[in-house]
């Protein structure tokens, strides 16, 4: 597609379960963000990948979250365990050449129950 | 560590009046600027950006922004709000140097009075 796209686009799932959020970047962007919006709050910076680099995952706020990007494709955000302060909206977006303008899909918008 | 500062938290204005959004960053480095609006229901959308040159630059929807390096800052501006910029608004910045990972202000909500 044309844009940025994020599925599920809500989730609502039990505490202690483990969820997996999808993020397909626009075509021929080599830099994919993932962040987290919390209900009224800004943008949490969780990881970033660029190309062939090791991924800065210096926004991850514990353990049981984890991300994968095979090449420069599809990406995934993996939450294990999951606890009601999970709860959010995760965003992801894409960029053809970082710091440039990045293009942000819907947001996968989770709630733990 | 990079950080951005938007010190309001809510904003209203009356349509037609002008508008002043603070952003104020942290960092040693060149930093590269952005703003961003959020709509209600809709994804974030970049109004303009700065990278080098004019410190004055021009965005989409009549706002521009002014980049003072002597005060770390990088204001939003528009001379008359219509009620359909009511929206949140994001500051971010990326520095050379810091692997380009775009951090995010806390955000500004403006509140349009007709």
């Amino acid at each position: 597609g044309a844009g940025v796209s994020q599925s599920p686009s809500n989730k609502v799932t039990e505490k202690g379960k483990d969820v997996e959020l999808r993020c397909d970047p626009i075509s021929g962007h080599t830099a994919l963000y993932w962040y987290r919006q919390r209900l009224g709050q800004g943008l949490e910076f969780l990881i970033y990948f660029q190309g062939n680099s090791a991924p800065d995952k210096s926004g991850l706020p514990s353990d049981r979250f984890s991300a994968e990007r095979t090449g420069e494709s599809v990406s995934t955000l993996t939450i294990q365990r999951t606890q009601q302060e999970d709860s959010a909206v995760y965003l992801c977006a894409s960029s053809a050449q970082p710091p440039g303008e990045l293009f942000f899909g819907e947001g996968s918008r989770l709630t733990v129950l | 560590a990079q950080s951005v500062t938007q010190p309001d938290i809510h904003i209203t204005v009356s349509e037609g009046a002008s508008l002043e959004l603070r952003c104020n960053y942290s960092y040693g480095a060149t930093p590269y600027l952005f703003w961003y609006v959020q709509s209600p229901g809709q994804g974030l959308q970049l109004l303009l950006k700065y990278f080098s040159g004019d410190t004055l630059v021009q965005g989409i929807k009549g706002f521009e922004a002014e980049f003072k390096r002597s005060q770390s800052s990088f204001n939003l501006r528009k001379p008359s709000v219509h009620w359909s910029d009511a929206a949140e608004y994001f500051c971010a910045v990326a520095f050379t140097g810091g692997g380009n990972k775009l951090t995010f202000g806390t955000g500004t909500q403006l509140k349009v009075e007709l």
